[in-house]
C-alpha cells in the first residue's frame, strides 16, 4: 500500500505571509501516462473536503491563485503565496495511484 | 447545482448491519464512478469503496473488506453501502464522493456525510 506523510502537522500562520505544505509518498505517484496521481484537499470548519489541486499542480474551478502545488515522483508541495483567514482548515494530500490513500492532514490556523 | 445527499446513518450495536445512501442530483450519475470515504471522530481521512459507472470495477479498502458491499443504482441516481459485522472501529462520518470520470480516478464533489456509531 502506498503511504502519504505530510508535514508539518500543525501550521500557524500570520495573514498575509506565506504556508508550505509537503506530502511525501512511499512510492512514486507519476503514472506512464506522464500524469502524478496527486492531489490536494482542504477541509474547513465544518465542512465537507473541497478539491483544491489535482494531478499534483493543477488548479480546481474556483480555487484562488494563491495556492499552487507542485512536486516530483514523490515529494509534493502545496504553496499558499499570502494565506488568509478564509484558508483555515485542514490540509489532506491524496494519492490516486493505487486506490486512494490519505495523509494525515495539516491544520492550518490563522495566529 | 451538484448535490450529494447521504442518508441512513445512526446508532448500532457491535455485529449488526447498517445500509448507507447516497442521493444524487444535478448531473448525470451514470456517467461518473462513485466513492465512500469517512472519517472517525477527530480522525483523518479513509477511503472506504468505489464503484465504476456501471458497476465493473469495485475496489475496498482492506479495513472493510469482506463485510461491506457497495452499489448503484443508475435508474434512480443512488448509491448504497452494505455494512455488515459492523464494530466500533467503523464509528465515522460517511461521505459519498463524485469522480471526475467514469472509472476510479480521483474525488471532485463530497456530500456532507452521514454518522454512523457503533456502540453497544
Amino acid at each position: 500500500d502506498i503511504v502519504m506523510t505530510q508535514s508539518p502537522l500543525s501550521l500557524p500562520v500570520t495573514p498575509g505571509e506565506p504556508a508550505s505544505i509537503s506530502c511525501r509518498s512511499s512510492q512514486s505517484l507519476l503514472h506512464s501516462n506522464g500524469y502524478k496521481y496527486m492531489h490536494w484537499y482542504l477541509q474547513k470548519p465544518g465542512q465537507s473536503p473541497q478539491l483544491l489541486i489535482y494531478l499534483g499542480s493543477y488548479r480546481a474551478s474556483g480555487v484562488p491563485d494563491r495556492f499552487s502545488g507542485s512536486g516530483s515522483g514523490t515529494d509534493f508541495t502545496l504553496k499558499i503565496s499570502r494565506v488568509e483567514a478564509e484558508d483555515v482548515g485542514v490540509y489532506y494530500c491524496m494519492q490516486a495511484l493505487q486506490t486512494f490513500t490519505f495523509g494525515q492532514g495539516t491544520r492550518l490556523e490563522i495566529k | 447545482e451538484m448535490q450529494l445527499v447521504e442518508s441512513g446513518g445512526g446508532l448500532v450495536q457491535p455485529g449488526r448491519s447498517l445500509r448507507l445512501s447516497c442521493a444524487v442530483s444535478g448531473f448525470t450519475f451514470d456517467e461518473y464512478a462513485m466513492h465512500w470515504v469517512r472519517q472517525g471522530p477527530g480522525k483523518g481521512l479513509e477511503w472506504v469503496s468505489s464503484v465504476s459507472w456501471n458497476s465493473g470495477r469495485i475496489a475496498y479498502a482492506d479495513s472493510v473488506r469482506g463485510r461491506f458491499t457497495v452499489s448503484r443504482d443508475n435508474a434512480n441516481n443512488s448509491l448504497h453501502l452494505q455494512m455488515n459485522s459492523l464494530t466500533v472501529d467503523d464509528t465515522a462520518l460517511y461521505y459519498c464522493a463524485k469522480d471526475i470520470s467514469g472509472l476510479p480516478y480521483y474525488f471532485d464533489l463530497w456530500g456532507q456525510g452521514t454518522l454512523v456509531i457503533v456502540s453497544s
